[in-house]
């Protein structure tokens, strides 16, 4: 009964060049939309979050799509940097959820 | 100045034991949670506090049991400990416990409990 799915365990992309992470979700109670990023020994740390009422956000390289109909939203990150190279969670949270459901991650490497 | 610490960082321990796990938050925040990351590496929920006050409760056995001594630290500890337990626990905090805006969560580095 997995709620959020990150269909990709994981994706290579060369440096300046694009990243999409997908995210799928399937309760349409979910209104708020984030992304977190995750560096090995670390705990995660919130990149860019959206609420229901946008279908885009944008900060500096990094810009969060929701597509509400298709429950699904994706982050891009233009242009890449090796330093973007770590495992990147959706997480989705709503009124009166007080958590935030994760998926479980795509790691990124962005090579050189 | 670390915002959410977390000690010890590994726990190596047989099964049957008790273990406790620490975390303090210095960020002043109401709301405070523990997430377990599983072998499917997805985050779940366990526990929430807000102002010392259990909040969320999730499915988790009763071997866990969470302890708020003030609302800078939520400690968590482990009865009987099973192999299934070995995990990484992850500490967080946010400011409000409405989800949204005031949601956004400052995690901990980890503990990586490893039960033989």
């Amino acid at each position: 009964d997995q709620q959020v799915k990150q269909n990709s365990p994981s994706l290579s992309v060369q440096e300046g060049r694009i990243s999409i992470l997908n995210c799928d979700y399937t309760n349409s109670m979910f209104d708020y939309f984030l992304w977190y990023k995750k560096y090995p020994a670390e705990g995660p740390t919130f990149l860019i979050s959206i609420s229901s009422i946008k279908d885009k956000n944008e900060d500096g390289r990094f810009t969060v799509f929701l597509n509400k109909s298709a429950k699904h939203l994706s982050l891009h990150i233009v242009p890449s940097q090796p330093g973007d190279s770590a495992v990147y969670f959706c997480a989705l949270t709503g009124t009166g959820r007080r958590a935030l459901t994760f998926g479980s991650g795509t790691r990124l490497q962005v090579q050189p | 100045d670390t915002a959410v610490s977390q000690t010890p960082k590994y726990l190596v321990t047989q099964m049957g034991n008790d273990k406790s796990i620490k975390c303090e938050q210095n960020l002043g925040h109401d709301t405070m949670y523990w997430y377990k990351q599983d072998s499917k590496k997805f985050l779940k929920i366990m526990f929430s506090y807000n102002n010392k006050e259990l909040i969320i409760n999730e499915t988790v056995p009763n071997r866990f049991s969470p302890k708020s001594p003030d609302k800078a630290h939520l400690n968590l500890h482990i009865n009987s400990l099973e192999l299934g337990d070995s995990a990484v626990y992850f500490c967080a905090s946010s400011r409000g416990l409405a989800g949204g805006i005031t949601d956004t969560q400052y995690f901990g580095p980890g503990t990586r409990l490893t039960v033989l």
